[in-house]
């Protein structure tokens, strides 16, 4: 299992320019999460899933927008990038359900630089 | 360990001691938690978590203990090792849908 793949890892954007972050799972975990860390601090929830076909917004969701296609995919979309948007963004899945060890599997991140 | 502002929090050891790592959360309702362990660019990696029904849990050099009193976690690191060296968040689950919300977290530097 790849666990929680990130990209890209790396991203330059102009201000106003668009991008997704792409993120996908092979562990068919139901929860997938996006979080954005800035320096030297934790990581904020932006919009997180709790299955396909279903999204809703964490603490910090303006400027992002997200989808949830299939059970593996949770792309972060970035429509008009911001300064204030410079930051690491990382993914991450866990397994469903109350009762059971269901701690969040993380990407390696995407750091993303707006000028 | 407590959340500074921007800066993180640091905690110096020398290796082979033991480590205590704390962290406040806020919300009386959360009944689960987790520790994680970040290195220097790379994601969060879990370490240890622990129910609200439980006020200790212990893992492989690691322990966790919990006071819901106090709203208090900390994250013990026995004989810590230059390895040990990352920042530890805790991270609360405040409802049924894995939400999980981090702490600011505390940078821990092992002196060789």
């Amino acid at each position: 299992n790849a666990g929680v793949t990130q990209t890209p890892k790396f991203r330059i954007l102009k201000i106003g320019q668009s991008m997704t972050l792409q993120c996908t799972q092979d562990m068919n975990h139901n929860y997938m999460y996006w979080y954005r860390q800035d320096p030297g601090m934790g990581l904020k929830l932006i919009y997180y899933s709790v299955g396909a076909g279903i999204t809703d917004k964490g603490e910090v969701p303006n400027g992002y927008n997200v989808s949830r296609s299939t059970t593996e995919d949770f792309p972060l979309r970035l429509e008009l990038a911001a300064p204030s948007q410079t930051s690491v963004y990382f993914c991450a899945s866990s397994h469903s359900g109350t009762g059971k060890n269901t701690e969040a599997f993380f990407g390696q991140g995407t750091r993303l630089t707006v000028v | 360990g407590e959340s500074v502002g921007l800066h993180l929090p640091t905690l110096s050891v020398q290796e082979g001691d033991n480590s205590i790592i704390n962290c406040a959360y806020s919300n009386s309702a959360s009944d689960y938690f987790i520790w994680y362990k970040q290195e220097s660019g790379k994601g969060p990696q879990f370490i240890i978590d622990i129910r609200s029904n439980m006020d200790k849990r212990q893992g492989q050099r690691v322990t966790v203990l919990l006071n819901k009193t106090v709203k208090h976690l900390s994250l013990q690191i026995a004989a810590t090792q230059p390895g040990d060296s990352a920042v530890y968040f805790c991270a609360e689950n405040i409802d049924n849908f894995n939400k999980f919300y981090f702490g600011s977290g505390t940078k821990l530097n092992v002196k060789p």
